[in-house]
């Protein structure tokens, strides 16, 4: 499976925007980018994903570079609620025709949100 | 409802006692997962069912061992454990084949002492 590289941490500031980026060099042509996040004391909750375009969501926003080799999460206004891992995932595909898409987890971006 | 619900919350077992973790989901999902997480780690996946059957099993030793009696439920049986295994365990579903997400429970909090 293609690995993914992110920043141990980052910080930013509650109202502030915040681009969280990745790294994945050798994406294949048929992975798509997931995002998820774990806050504290829970369980991973989906953010967003995408494959070659740009995509909006309630939550967030993806950019993902024209080569596919990066792409960078944004929070457009950042609250205290965000503070959490942000896990960039790459999509891995188990079993027969159609598999069971299986979010596998590296060691994520702990973002750090000051009020 | 999209949700995965995770039974008991916390659990505190020693090393002779047989427990059952518990998940449940009413979304329609054929695919059930169990994951491990220790303190300040990602998430490592243990076991995944995929139809009610057991299609991966990621070389977990043997005292866990996991069940699906149907689609809407999966068990983690754990017997003679060990205090490495305490940890985060979570359960989560996804649509086997389809769609991008995966729901995650807010995961039960094992201690073996």
């Amino acid at each position: 499976d293609a690995k993914t590289t992110q920043p141990n941490s980052m910080e930013s500031n509650e109202e502030e925007p915040v681009h969280l980026p990745c790294n994945h060099s050798t994406i294949s042509g048929t992975d798509y980018i997931h995002w998820y996040r774990q806050l504290p004391s829970q369980g991973p909750e989906y953010v967003i994903h995408g494959l070659t375009s740009n995509v909006n969501n309630r939550m967030a926003s993806l950019a993902i570079a024209e080569d596919r080799k990066s792409s960078t999460l944004i929070l457009h206004r950042a609250t205290l609620r965000d503070a959490a891992v942000y896990y960039c995932i790459l999509r891995t595909i188990y079993g027969a025709s159609g598999g069971s898409y299986i979010p596998t987890f590296g060691r994520g971006t702990s973002l750090i949100v000051h009020p | 409802d999209t949700e995965v619900t995770q039974t008991p919350k916390h659990l505190v077992m020693g090393m002779t006692n047989k427990k059952s973790l518990k998940c449940e989901q009413h979304m329609g999902h054929r695919a059930m997962y169990w994951y491990k997480q220790k303190a300040k780690k990602p998430p490592e996946l243990m076991f995944v069912y995929s139809y009610e059957k057991l299609s991966i099993n990621e070389s977990v030793p043997s005292r866990f061992s996991p069940e699906c009696p149907n689609s809407s439920l999966l068990n983690l049986h754990l017997h003679a454990l060990q205090p490495e295994d305490s940890a985060l365990y979570l359960c989560a579903s996804g649509l086997s084949g389809r769609g991008p997400e995966a729901f995650f429970g807010q995961g039960t909090r094992l201690t073996v002492v």
